[in-house]
């Protein structure tokens, strides 16, 4: 069974260009959710997502930012036009419905020159 | 709102020598507490969990929490470590029924040969 899979595992943008990160839950896992971890601080909660649905974005920056996980295919968090202040490392992490266990993907660590 | 305290930022130990990384979090009705393990380079990793029952949680690798509430504590111990323990250890919280988890900012376990 494959984990919670994202890409890509390092990203580099220059400032205002667009960062877009991938993950792919775990299989039949249909509830997402994304973390924000910056440098020597604990992860904080971003976005948690259905298929379809945004359940939850009360973590998200009111701007630039957007998170969705359509029917099909991967969850997708896009950054717009990225500052310095973006960099950081990006966790996903999956569970199926009623479960406390989520499970982390490997995380995007997203660099901004 | 629900907060997570690490004390150390680092914890430097012998090999072979006992552990313990401590976590503290506010008071809340009900809690669900967990550890998870960060590896160099890689993605998070759960440790254990304490969702109700027994204080004392065994989980993988020989690491064990006990959960006191009267001291809103979650301390997570090891009688013996390993070199293979060198990581990051986040302790997170969720209240009972919410899915964002809250976390610590983190301690890194340094195991001197």
């Amino acid at each position: 069974n494959a984990g919670v899979m994202q890409n890509p595992r390092h990203l580099v943008r220059r400032r205002g260009q667009e960062a877009r990160l991938r993950c792919s839950p775990v299989k039949g896992h249909s509830h997402v959710y994304w973390y924000r971890q910056l440098p020597e601080e604990g992860l904080k909660f971003m976005v948690y997502l259905q298929k379809e649905n945004i359940i939850d974005e009360s973590g998200m920056p009111k701007e630039r930012f957007s998170a969705e996980f359509p029917k099909e295919g991967p969850s997708i968090l896009r950054i717009q036009q990225v500052v310095r202040g973006d960099s950081a490392a990006y966790f996903c992490a999956s569970s199926p419905p009623g479960d406390t266990e989520a499970f982390f993907g490997q995380g995007t660590r997203l660099t901004v020159v | 709102a629900q907060s997570v305290t690490q004390l150390d930022s680092q914890v430097p130990v012998f090999e072979e020598a006992p552990v313990e990384l401590r976590c503290n979090y506010s008071s809340s009705v009900s809690v669900y507490l967990f550890w998870y393990v960060q590896y160099p380079n890689q993605g998070l990793q759960l440790l254990l969990k304490y969702l109700s029952g027994s204080t004392l949680v065994k989980g993988i690798n020989g690491f064990e929490a006990e959960f006191n509430k009267s001291q809103t504590s979650f301390h997570l111990r090891k009688p013996s470590v390993h070199i293979s323990d060198t990581a990051e250890y986040f302790c997170a919280v969720s209240d009972g029924g919410n899915y964002q988890l809250i976390w610590g900012a983190g301690t890194k376990l340094i195991i001197k040969p």
